[in-house]
């Protein structure tokens, strides 16, 4: 079945480390989106990538990193710059350009700072 | 700016006890708006989209519909499988075609037996 993989579900991150969340899609969708998910808030936009090698800034790209070397996978970096990195990280893809097909999401990961 | 807000932020309801949710939105142009459903811990599932006033969707016990400043959620008779966070999300057509969705901070509704 085609789909969006996250991994890990979960994942704990100590001050001062880079952490990688993993985002494979076998949807062959072109577009892909990191969005983060706090209580109370809605999802805010970090990165997000149109084609292979391509992608831009969102609304809270301060503190990530991500790369876009194939097409299926959109892998983001939490860094040690980001003071607040406790919350629900969400992958998401869409077909590019698209007009009404939305986003089809990945099950998420849950990262938290000890 | 493009900004969009869901009320109420919780709903508890009674078995088969109708209601609605609101999700008002304000956009320079909307190209889309879209609902999802997420359960605690997934990822949201999208639901429906609508492109323009007047239009309306039905899945099972919801029914979306659109007008010009805001979308409603209307919940028929629903059932305790129905509890779960409702998102609406709309795309601005200043957005180009980057796909950019604007989130609401959803509506949380439990729906007790």
């Amino acid at each position: 079945d085609g789909g969006i993989t996250q991994s890990p579900k979960y994942l704990f991150r100590k001050e001062g480390q880079n952490v990688t969340l993993s985002c494979e899609q076998n949807l062959n969708h072109d577009a892909m989106y990191w969005y983060r998910q706090d209580p109370g808030q809605g999802l805010r936009l970090i990165y997000y990538s149109q084609i292979v090698n391509d992608f831009q800034k969102g609304d809270i790209a301060e503190g990530y990193s991500v790369s876009r070397e194939k097409k299926e996978s959109f892998p983001l970096t939490v860094t040690s710059a980001q003071k607040n990195p406790t919350a629900f990280y969400l992958c998401a893809s869409s077909i590019r350009g698209s007009r009404g097909f939305g986003y089809t999401f990945g099950s998420g990961t849950r990262l938290t700072v000890v | 700016e493009d900004q969009v807000t869901q009320s109420p932020e919780a709903l508890r309801l009674q078995e088969g006890e109708s209601s609605s949710l609101n999700c008002s939105y304000t956009v320079s142009g909307l190209r889309g708006l879209f609902w999802y459903r997420q359960d605690p811990g997934k990822g949201p599932e999208f639901l429906f989209t609508l492109y323009s006033a007047g239009e309306e969707k039905e899945k099972e016990r919801l029914k979306a519909t659109l007008t010009k400043k805001e979308s409603f959620l209307h919940i028929t008779a629903p059932k305790p499988e129905d509890s779960a966070t409702y998102l609406c999300a709309v795309q601005a057509k200043g957005s180009g075609n980057t796909g950019k969705l604007i989130f609401g901070q959803g509506t949380t509704l439990q729906v007790k037996p």
